[in-house]
């Protein structure tokens, strides 16, 4: 089975601060992807891997920044927290050219 | 008008019942359908994939996707309560950059015993 897990399932954190989203896949997959889930607007990408040290712009990477260093890892980055970014964040990732994309199960992220 | 429109509901139906859960998109090069549950404070799981137009069979679960019409459903039969759940559908196209997933917003359910 896939697994994709992610390093926080709450977060609250204050305005301002940096904040680091990790997320890890063991299945050698090539592509990762964040998104953020708000009510009302579904499920939207932030920023998404394809490679090592590869990365492209989603539809709201404003505020965020990514890193991949590893095949495994993708984090998220938010360099200056702001209340706005209170929300679900979903990490994903797809071998290859598939289609289907398994998620993590979430972090909940306040910020106060 | 978003690509992808999803009746975000609430819908709740009796347990037993067969449940419709339907999306409508714009785009015509969309080929690539699925269905995510997400059971709630989870993170999505894949349900059911399908690859152009047609149905496919899985269990209680029945995905249909109508590229004419532009229109995607999942029924589920003999509806049990651990379906409740937020449905969501998902599309893509090969022209797509990276193949990204296009979502609907989501249906909420619940099946009641």
């Amino acid at each position: 089975d896939v697994k994709v897990t992610q390093s926080s399932r709450y977060l609250v954190k204050r305005t301002g601060e940096k904040v680091f989203l990790e997320c890890v896949q063991d299945m050698d997959h090539e592509n990762m992807f964040w998104y953020r889930q708000d009510p009302g607007l579904g499920l939207r990408l932030i920023y998404f891997s394809y490679d090592v040290k590869m990365k492209e712009k989603g539809d709201i990477p404003e505020g965020y920044s990514v890193s991949r260093e590893k095949k495994e890892r993708f984090s998220l980055i938010l360099e200056s927290a702001s209340t706005n970014q209170t929300s679900m964040y979903l990490c994903a990732s797809r071998v290859g050219q598939q289609e289907t994309q398994y998620f993590g199960p979430g972090t909940r992220l306040l910020v106060l | 008008q978003k690509e992808v429109e999803q009746d975000p509901g609430p819908l709740s139906v009796p347990e037993g019942a067969i449940v419709s859960l339907n999306c409508t998109y714009s785009n015509s090069a969309f080929q690539y359908f699925m269905w995510y549950r997400q059971y709630s404070r989870k993170g999505p799981e894949l349900l059911m994939y399908t690859y152009s137009s047609g149905n496919k069979e899985d269990g209680r679960f029945t995905a249909q996707v109508d590229k004419s019409s532009k229109y995607i459903s999942l029924f589920i039969r003999d509806s049990q309560p651990s379906d409740s759940a937020t449905y969501l559908c998902a599309m893509s196209s090969p022209n797509q950059g990276a193949q990204k997933l296009v979502f609907g917003q989501g249906t909420r359910l619940t099946i009641n015993p």
